[in-house]
């Protein structure tokens, strides 16, 4: 069975400041790997997804993630933090089949101090 | 391309009343969506998996005659919160699968807030 665990319920980091939030899966199958961000009160944005390509993974928003195998790890970085990434980001994983139900992480709350 | 909506964005209703939530892929065709619960300050928990023209598939723990699901057509699912008590007050999000793209990848509605007197 797939899980996914998120080091730090909450992450504060300065304006301007690198954005760096951890995700670390387990899947005893080569999985999808995924990076959500949640606004209050909205729905989920899809913001990057692994999908077995290229293991460096570039997003929206600026942000980007590697796959890195050895360490089961799709960590979420951002050179710059911007006040307008303050949100909650839920990582993700799914087994990679179709259609296939996808698992979340507890989340990560950022703040941005100006 | 690629929206979901759900329907009510927010619902208050007394204890013992139902409560129907609709979620519907607008441009395009769902065989699959999930439903999911949030509460405050947690992550998404998987419900069910909803497939149309199928019963639903629902995960360990989740009561499936109180949280019917109906998959009617290829652009609806209905979740119904049968009997609902304060405890069911939460958030509750689908997502939906377009069948007609190959990548993995789900598609959020923006969420419908229930509140349970």
């Amino acid at each position: 069975a797939q899980s996914v665990t998120q080091l730090g319920s909450h992450v504060s980091v300065s304006e301007g400041a690198l954005v760096l939030l951890r995700c670390n899966y387990s899947s005893s199958v080569p999985p999808y790997l995924f990076w959500y961000v949640q606004y209050p009160n909205q729905g989920l944005q899809l913001l990057l997804k692994y999908t077995s390509a290229a293991t460096l993974v570039k997003g929206i928003n600026g942000f980007e993630a590697e796959f890195k195998k050895s360490e089961t790890s799709f960590h979420l970085t951002k050179p710059s933090a911007h006040m307008s990434d303050a949100a909650e980001y839920f990582c993700a994983v799914s087994e990679g089949t179709s259609y296939d139900k996808v698992i979340f992480g507890p989340g990560t709350s950022l703040s941005v101090i100006p | 391309g690629a929206v979901v909506s759900q329907h009510p964005s927010w619902v208050i209703c007394k204890s013992g009343t139902s409560v129907k939530i609709e979620c519907r892929s607008l441009d395009f065709q769902a065989t699959t969506m999930f439903w999911y619960r949030q509460f405050p300050k947690q992550s998404l928990m998987l419900m069910a998996t909803s497939n149309e023209g199928s019963k639903a598939t629902y995960e360990q723990g989740v009561e499936k005659d109180k949280f019917l699901i109906n998959h009617a057509s290829l652009t609806l699912s209905t979740l119904t919160v049968t009997s609902a008590h304060p405890e069911d007050s939460s958030f509750y999000i689908c997502s939906a699968f377009d069948s007609g793209r190959a990548i993995n990848e789900q598609f959020f509605g923006p969420g419908t807030r229930l509140t349970v007197l």
